[in-house]
C-alpha cells in the first residue's frame, strides 16, 4: 500500500537534546511538508520541499532542520534552539507543490514528541 | 490517544442523523477549501474539496456548501455513524500553493449510539 510512515510515533526528549523525525514516502511525489499540531490549534507548516535537495521556512521553522536528500525521505530535526518543542508532528506529501484538481495533501500518522 | 480534540468545540449527535459542522474562513481571496477528518492518534484524511467557482459538492455520504458572501464553509454528513466520530477541520487556499494552506482549529464529531 502507498502511504508515508512516520516514526517513531512517540518520543521523549530531555532538555537540551537534538531529536530526529522521521518521514517516508512511497507515494512518488514531490513535495513533502512539515507540520505541528498544538491542542486548540491549527495546523502550523514548519518546513517544506518541493523537490529533492531543496526545501523552504515554513511559518514557523526557528528551532527546526530538515533535509531532502532522496524523493521519499524528509526527516524533520528538533533543535535544542526550539523553546517548546513539545507538539504532535505531521508530515505529508502531495504530487507537486502547485493543487490542481486531485493534488491533496496526504499525511502521515504523526510523531507525538515531549519534552521532559 | 492524542489530545487534539481539547479545547475544541463538540457537536455531539445520535447516530442515524445528520451532521452539519461549520467553519468560518479568514480569506476573501481564498479559492480552495478542503476538509479533513482527524480520527484519535491518526493523521488528517481528506475528506472533500471545493472550489470557489462552486457552491456545493457532494460525495459519498457528505456534502460541502461553501457561501463566499459570508466567508463560511460547511460540511454536512448524512446518517452520521460511530465511525464518523473524529474531529474535523477545514482549510483554504488561494493562488493554487499547497504550502499557503490555512487549517482552522477544527470540531469534535461525538457519535452517541
Amino acid at each position: 500500500d502507498g502511504g508515508i510512515t512516520q516514526s517513531p510515533k512517540y518520543l521523549f526528549r530531555k532538555e537540551g537534546q537534538n531529536v530526529t523525525l522521521s518521514c517516508e514516502q512511497n507515494l512518488n511525489h514531490d513535495a513533502m511538508y512539515w507540520y505541528r499540531q498544538d491542542p486548540g490549534q491549527g495546523l502550523r507548516l514548519i518546513y517544506y520541499s518541493q523537490i529533492v535537495n531543496d526545501f523552504q521556512k515554513g511559518d514557523i521553522a526557528e528551532g527546526y532542520s530538515v533535509s531532502r536528500e532522496k524523493k521519499e525521505s524528509f526527516p524533520l530535526t528538533v533543535t535544542s534552539a526550539q523553546k517548546n518543542p513539545t507538539a504532535f508532528y505531521l508530515c505529508a506529501s502531495s504530487i507537486t507543490i502547485y493543487h490542481s484538481g486531485a493534488n491533496v495533501l496526504t499525511f502521515g500518522a504523526g510523531s507525538r514528541l515531549t519534552v521532559l | 490517544g492524542e489530545s487534539v480534540g481539547l479545547h475544541l468545540p463538540t457537536l455531539s449527535v445520535q447516530e442515524g442523523d445528520n451532521s452539519i459542522i461549520n467553519c468560518a474562513y479568514s480569506n476573501s481571496a481564498s479559492d480552495y477549501f478542503i476538509w479533513y477528518k482527524q480520527e484519535s492518534g491518526k493523521g488528517p484524511q481528506f475528506i472533500i474539496d471545493i472550489r470557489s467557482n462552486m457552491d456545493k459538492r457532494q460525495g459519498q455520504r457528505v456534502t460541502v456548501l461553501l457561501n463566499k458572501t459570508v466567508k463560511h464553509l460547511s460540511l454536512q454528513i448524512a446518517a452520521t455513524q460511530p465511525g464518523d466520530s473524529a474531529v474535523y477541520f477545514c482549510a483554504e487556499g488561494y493562488g493554487g500553493a499547497t504550502n499557503k494552506l490555512i487549517f482552522g482549529t477544527g470540531t469534535l464529531l461525538a457519535v452517541q449510539p
